[in-house]
């Protein structure tokens, strides 16, 4: 059972745009930064966006992020067949004084 | 550039201990935070602790305290990740990962695969 709460798939045409949510409370997404990883299989974890809502150089524009009270969004425009991968948020817990992540969504491109 | 440089595969059988590395280049080691991150089949990211390289200081997820060593070595640019007491279950694809300005983990090694059986 992860600490945050993401949905375990989405799914979207290519061109479309799709959402990832991850739910956290307080101690967590509510006074820390959130961050966004892609991960495809074979390969290491790749930041896709930090502070909430910045991308990283070379992260296109169509990934953008945002945070509300304890809860924080991916969102993916312009879908590609290569944005296939899981998506993990990743946060600090003030409580656990543990670094914490979402259980993965995995995004499936039609 | 920075790059994350990761020891290979392992094998292991129940009960033992392995050690992974983590050797560094393209940035000033004592600046940051380095993480240990793991990814078990079919299970999600797991966050297993950081370690302080200017200092030293480590700081464990309660899931692996008393199993999991962290420890550095400033001459080369290294970090080092223990797991002992190893069960079927350990069984992933260990990462060494660096913590950016805004507690994200910005460059991440290539992983190791670490097999118990």
């Amino acid at each position: 059972q992860s600490v945050l709460t993401q949905p375990p798939s989405v799914s979207a045409a290519p061109g479309q745009k799709v959402t990832i949510s991850c739910s956290g409370r307080s101690s967590n997404i509510g006074n820390n930064f959130v961050s966004w990883y892609q991960h495809l299989p074979g390969t290491a974890p790749k930041l896709v966006i930090y502070d909430n809502y910045k991308r990283p150089s070379g992260i296109p524009d169509r990934f953008s992020g945002s945070k509300s009270g304890t809860s924080a969004t991916l969102d993916i425009t312009g879908l590609q067949t290569g944005d296939e991968a899981d998506y993990y948020c990743g946060t600090w817990d003030s409580s656990l004084s543990n670094g914490v992540f979402g259980g993965g969504t995995k995004l499936t491109v039609l | 550039q920075v790059q994350l440089v990761q020891s290979g595969a392992e094998v292991k059988k129940p009960g033992a201990s392995v050690q992974v590395s983590c050797t560094t280049s393209g940035y000033t080691f004592t600046g940051f935070h380095m993480h240990w991150v793991r990814h078990a089949p079919g299970q999600g990211l797991e966050w297993m602790g950081r370690i302080t390289p200017n200092s030293g200081a480590t700081k464990y997820a309660q899931n692996f305290q008393g199993r999991v060593t962290m420890t550095r070595d400033t001459s080369i640019g290294t970090v080092n990740m223990a797991l002992s007491d190893l069960r079927s279950d350990d069984t992933a694809v260990y990462y060494c990962a660096r913590e950016g300005s805004y507690d994200d983990l910005d460059h991440w090694g290539q992983g190791t695969l670490v097999t118990v059986s």
